[in-house]
């Protein structure tokens, strides 16, 4: 079946690292992929997204990358800062199969930044 | 206007109560969704309303009835309700559920049923 999971669902690093949130999904026709950002007591925020057309893209202090190969989605934060603390999900969209307007969200990570 | 603004934020109701959760967006989005997200888990999908249509529905309890008055508003009224349906309600809106883009989310409505 389908399915959307993290590696690790907690993350912890120091103020200024660089942190890496891990993806693994099951459908090898998912074209769509998106990382949300929820803080405690607020809804999941857009962080950035991807098409299966494409292996990388960035954003502010964000970089997301795709490997079709092996299924796998990373969100990648430079100089993460306390105020990245958060839970971190991953989701998908088929577009055109059965999920059709459907969005499935993995498990999430739990990022913790040390000041 | 980017916002999603749901009311009430919480919700205490006894299982014999009947009570609603309103979502409203002004962005001229077209698809409107119903997420519920339990303590620790990922927002799970209910409904979506396309076009003010029910296109979607998750196999939810018709304790759960949605309602789509018009494109910027969106219901989910709620009727005999049980302790486990305690959780986060969320709703999200995109321009049109058939084009894949963000989903802009609400603050969410906690809803606990006693």
């Amino acid at each position: 079946g389908e399915s959307v999971g993290l590696h690790l669902p907690t993350l912890s690093v120091q103020e200024g690292d660089n942190s890496i949130i891990n993806c693994a999904y099951s459908n090898s026709a998912s074209d769509y992929f998106i990382w949300y950002k929820q803080e405690s007591g607020k809804g999941p925020q857009f962080i950035i997204d991807i098409r299966s057309n494409m292996d990388k893209r960035q954003g502010q202090r964000v970089t997301v990358l795709l490997n079709k190969t092996v299924k796998h989605l990373s969100l990648q934060i430079a100089a993460t800062q306390p105020g990245d603390s958060a839970v971190y999900f991953c989701a998908y969209d088929v577009a055109g199969g059965t999920s059709y307007g459907k969005l499935t969200f993995g498990q999430g990570t739990i990022l913790t930044v040390h000041p | 206007d980017t916002e999603v603004t749901q009311t009430p934020k919480h919700l205490v109701m006894g299982m014999t109560n009947k009570k609603s959760l309103k979502c409203e967006q002004h962005m001229g989005h077209r698809a409107m969704y119903w997420y519920k997200q339990k303590a620790k888990k990922p927002p799970e999908l209910m409904f979506v309303y396309s076009y003010e249509k029910l296109s979607i529905n998750e196999s939810v309890p018709s304790r759960f009835s949605p309602e789509c008055p018009n494109s910027s508003l969106l219901n989910l009224h709620l009727h005999a309700l049980q302790p486990e349906d305690s959780a986060l309600y969320l709703c999200a809106s995109n321009l049109d559920r058939g084009l894949t883009g963000e989903l802009f989310f609400g603050e969410g409505s906690r809803l606990t049923v006693l």
